[in-house]
């Protein structure tokens, strides 16, 4: 099985910007979280959805959008792009929402200037 | 926020020793969860021990939770050089969104 993977895996915006990062879950896990990783701290939770509804919202403006599929992949939308927005953007899977672990991709990594 | 802080922020081995890295966390927790991150890319997940339980062994990991203090413990055996790796706890409250919470991180330098 294909394990949890992530598109694009680099871009570079530009200020004042709009992206969307796409997430697609191992086969047969419906739950997906989003998280952001600055440059030498540890990821933080931005949202989670379960069976398509939202579980879970980090302390991120509203910028910060997410919405996830009949087909469980999901998508992270940040508007209004910031310098401080360039991160490493991780999507993790599981199958019932983590209480056994989740499954990270390898990520997307975000450049604003 | 970070839930806590990882002790120590980095650690150099030789192979063959043992590594042990601390985790220190604030609030209540479902679980404790910890990750292992290589060259700043995708997180992979190593072992998860729950609030009911003290210790966990998996292959060369033994892991310790100890409640009352609100502190985790990592033990690697054996170090190899493909362990080299940042290593991250996270915890998880549990509640309606299963959302971990990362602490800051160990470096983990193993040399030949």
């Amino acid at each position: 099985d294909a394990g949890v993977t992530q598109s694009p895996t680099h871009l570079i915006k530009t200020r004042g910007q709009q992206v969307t990062l796409r997430c697609s879950p191992i086969s047969g896990h419906k739950s997906v979280s989003w998280y952001q990783q600055v440059l030498g701290q540890g990821p933080q939770f931005i949202f989670q959805y379960y069976e398509k509804e939202e579980r879970g919202r980090g302390n991120f403006p509203d910028r910060f959008s997410a919405r996830q599929f009949p087909n469980y992949s999901s998508e992270l939308n940040v508007n209004a792009l910031l310098l401080g927005d360039s991160a490493l953007y991780l999507c993790a899977s599981s199958r019932t929402g983590g209480s056994y672990g989740y499954t990270f991709g390898s990520g997307t990594r975000l450049t604003v200037v | 926020s970070q839930q806590g802080e990882e002790d120590p922020q980095a650690l150099s081995i030789q192979e063959g020793e043992n590594a042990t890295m601390n985790c220190s966390y604030k609030t209540s927790i479902n679980n404790l969860q910890w990750y292992r991150q290589n060259s700043g890319r995708g997180l992979v997940h190593l072992i998860l021990i729950r609030s009911n339980e003290r210790e966990k062994h998996s292959g060369r990991l033994r892991v310790t939770l100890d409640t009352s203090k609100k502190s985790s413990s990592l033990l690697i055996t054996a170090s190899r050089a493909a362990d080299t790796a940042s290593y991250f706890c996270a915890t998880d409250a549990g509640g309606t969104a299963s959302k971990l919470t990362f602490g800051t991180g160990t470096r983990l330098q193993v040399t030949l």
